[in-house]
């Protein structure tokens, strides 16, 4: 199986923030990584697929890149409505989860 | 705009079957192209796929629960279905219906807002 780590578990930051957030496999999943964001009580919302392509609707501020087996997702200039949980995703071995990093207000 | 809308019993006893279906609204099943998935998560937990479904009846699930489950489609309605047997607590759950994408990866670009099942005597 493949497990996805994502680091950190959770993180403060101010609005106006550059964050960052990793997701490491455990072995090559070329670029079969997709990120979402999820609100309290609310379903997942897909931002980014392919490791980097964003979804349509979804602002430019949130960009993701891969290097090897380690993914990112930065989100820049943080906004009031980014506080949330986010997940990546691989698809390249059956398809499993990261255990999502929360984003929270300093 | 797809629109997709959970149904079923908010209640399961243990060692009984949970069954679920997903309405879907602004997309026709019979068309293709999409796939249709099962996803779940405890309270205060992450996400677990369980499985997908073509309209074809072609179906793909997560290894760690497949002898548990079986999906299901019926197009005249414009639904998918899951039944999940022999539940224990540890399947009490959101489960969310999603519109999936195979293509360069697979991804759910549309999401049910999920219906949360306990399961508890």
């Amino acid at each position: 199986d493949i497990q996805m780590t994502q680091s950190p578990s959770s993180l403060s930051a101010s609005v106006g923030d550059r964050v960052i957030i990793s997701c490491r496999a455990s072995q090559s999943i070329r670029t079969y990584l997709n990120w979402y964001q999820q609100k309290p009580g609310k379903a997942p919302k897909l931002l980014i697929f392919a490791a980097s392509t964003l979804q349509s609707g979804v602002p430019s501020r949130f960009t993701g890149s891969a290097s090897g087996t380690d993914f990112t997702l930065t989100i820049s200039n943080l906004q009031p409505e980014d506080f949330a949980t986010y997940y990546c995703q691989q698809s390249y071995s059956s398809l499993t989860f990261g255990q999502g990093t929360r984003v929270d207000n300093k | 705009q797809v629109q997709l809308q959970e149904s079923g019993p908010g209640l399961v006893k243990p060692s009984e079957t949970l069954s679920l279906t997903c309405t879907v609204s602004g997309a026709s099943l019979h068309r293709g192209y999409y796939y249709w998935s099962w996803i779940r998560q405890a309270p205060g937990k992450g996400l677990e796929w369980i499985g997908y479904i073509y309209y074809s009846g072609s179906t793909n699930y997560n290894p760690s629960l497949k002898s548990r489950v079986t999906m299901s489609v019926d197009t005249s309605k414009n639904q998918f279905s899951l039944r999940l047997t022999s539940v224990t607590a540890a399947d009490t759950a959101v489960y969310y219906c999603a519109r999936t994408i195979l293509g360069a990866t697979i991804y759910f670009d549309s999401w049910g807002q999920g219906t949360l099942v306990t399961v508890s005597s």
